[in-house]
């Protein structure tokens, strides 16, 4: 069964960093590219950053460039997402997903989510 | 960046109904349309891909069609467990980017 788990949200302040965490199980995760989509409170849905199988391409949304990186270790089954210069716009439920075999860019498997709340 | 406008906004519907919601795309992105299921406080989940391909354990009522800029989702006959807010996305160019949802309501 496909398990993506991510942890690593919570309360930070404006211009804080944190850094998110997905582990995946169920799967060959050094086959799939990955991506990290988040939601802010009742909104809809946003990409925000892939990565290849190896973590040698890696891509993102122009509202994150230069503050998010996306990043995997393929020996733990792990995916990452380094937040940096965090402001209230990025409040939001992150989610970890798998994209499909067939395409990058649509997801097949969805973690449960993170909550990360960028406040004072 | 392609924009995707879905319509409508919200639908009220009854079970057993047919259901149609439609999604348009900025510009062409021929048939690489998803469409997803979210409930409240869940992750999406995958319904649809290629604009018309059904995903694996997926019901049948569930239909999509559609290519290069109009797009729609179609639950053939709604049942209770399809009350929930439908999203497409395209992955035709980066960055991926989805509609705004439809909420789907009990009338």
């Amino acid at each position: 069964e496909v398990q993506l788990v991510e942890s690593g949200g919570g309360l930070v302040q404006p211009g804080g960093s944190l850094r998110l965490s997905c582990a995946a199980s169920g799967f060959t995760f050094s086959n799939y590219w990955m991506s990290w989509v988040r939601q802010a409170p009742g909104k809809g849905l946003e990409w925000v950053a892939n990565i290849n199988q190896h973590g040698n391409e890696k891509y993102y949304v122009d509202s994150v460039k230069g503050r998010f990186t996306i990043s995997r270790d393929n020996t733990k089954n792990s995916l990452y997402l380094q937040m940096t210069s965090l402001s209230a716009d990025d409040t939001a439920v992150y989610y970890c997903a798998r994209d499909t075999a067939m395409a990058t860019g649509a997801f097949d498997y969805w973690g449960q989510g993170t909550l990360v709340t960028v406040s004072s | 960046d392609i924009q995707m406008t879905q319509s409508p906004s919200t639908l009220s519907a009854s079970v057993g109904d047919r259901v149609t919601i439609t999604c348009r795309a900025s510009r062409s992105i021929s048939s690489w349309l998803a469409w997803y299921q979210q409930k409240p406080g869940k992750a999406p989940k995958f319904l649809i891909y290629k604009a018309s391909s059904l995903e694996s354990g997926v019901p049948s009522r569930f239909s999509g069609s559609g290519s290069g800029t109009e797009f729609t989702l179609t639950i053939s006959s709604l049942q209770p467990d399809d009350f929930a807010t439908y999203y497409c996305q395209q992955y035709n160019s980066s960055p991926w980017t989805f509609g705004q949802g439809t909420k789907v309501e009990i009338k």
